[in-house]
């Protein structure tokens, strides 16, 4: 069965420090999202990205944040200044044309912030 | 913001019986909703939507029933084994723009004894 791939599967950063969240897709996919899951809190969406533009984004997706798809199979999460509150699960989820069968999320990575 | 409300954390049943989860929302502008399960250390794992269209989406052992008026939609298990046993989440969505995001409640942990 395809599966969206992420990596790394946890990163520790220091605070002010750029990282790079890694996904792939599944490869017949259209949209493409970022969701976080901070401990103990609801998952939470950030982004979503169509037609190799964003197509919408919450107000956690701050100036901070980026996306990119750089060469047609990877997606990526761009934070460039880390802080202590960016610790969280972030999820890439990917969907076809029809939401009939949901998203699929890949296993997440879990970004430590210290 | 609780647009997505499931007020039940934990839900314990026994092996052989039914589990109804429950999820309750408040945007009237949700026209698909859908049930995910996630384990510990993995990414929410798509179980079953419903469009608001329909009142009731039967697959195998899982029902989701959708009540419009009282905006409110439930999760049924049937029979319930113990690997159900995880943290279910109940997500909508509502059309906005070219892709969908989806609103997530905070989930419940469903206990499956043997």
């Amino acid at each position: 069965e395809p599966e969206v791939t992420q990596t790394p599967s946890h990163q520790v950063t220091q605070m002010g420090q750029e990282v790079i969240l890694r996904c792939v897709p599944i490869s017949n996919h259209l949209y493409f999202y970022w969701y976080r899951q901070i401990l103990g809190q609801k998952v939470e969406f950030l982004v979503s990205f169509y037609n190799n533009e964003i197509s919408e984004k919450s107000e956690i997706f701050d100036d901070q944040f980026s996306v990119e798809r750089p060469d047609g199979s990877n997606f990526t999460l761009k934070i460039r200044s880390t802080k202590l509150e960016d610790s969280a699960m972030y999820f890439c989820a990917s969907t076809g044309s029809s939401l009939n069968y949901g998203y699929t999320f890949g296993s997440g990575t879990r970004l430590t912030v210290v | 913001d609780q647009q997505v409300k499931q007020n039940s954390p934990s839900l314990s049943v026994q092996e052989g019986r039914i589990s109804i989860l429950n999820c309750d929302y408040t945007n009237s502008m949700f026209d698909y909703f859908l049930w995910y399960k996630k384990y510990p250390a993995e990414g929410p794992t798509f179980l079953i939507s419903i469009s608001s269209i329909k009142d009731k989406n039967e697959d195998g052992r899982f029902t989701v029933f959708l009540n419009k008026s009282a905006k409110h939609l439930s999760l049924h298990i049937v029979p319930s084994q113990p690997g159900d046993s995880a943290v279910y989440f109940c997500a909508a969505s509502a059309r906005s723009g070219s892709a969908r995001q989806l609103t997530f409640g905070s989930g419940t942990q469903l206990t499956v004894l043997p």
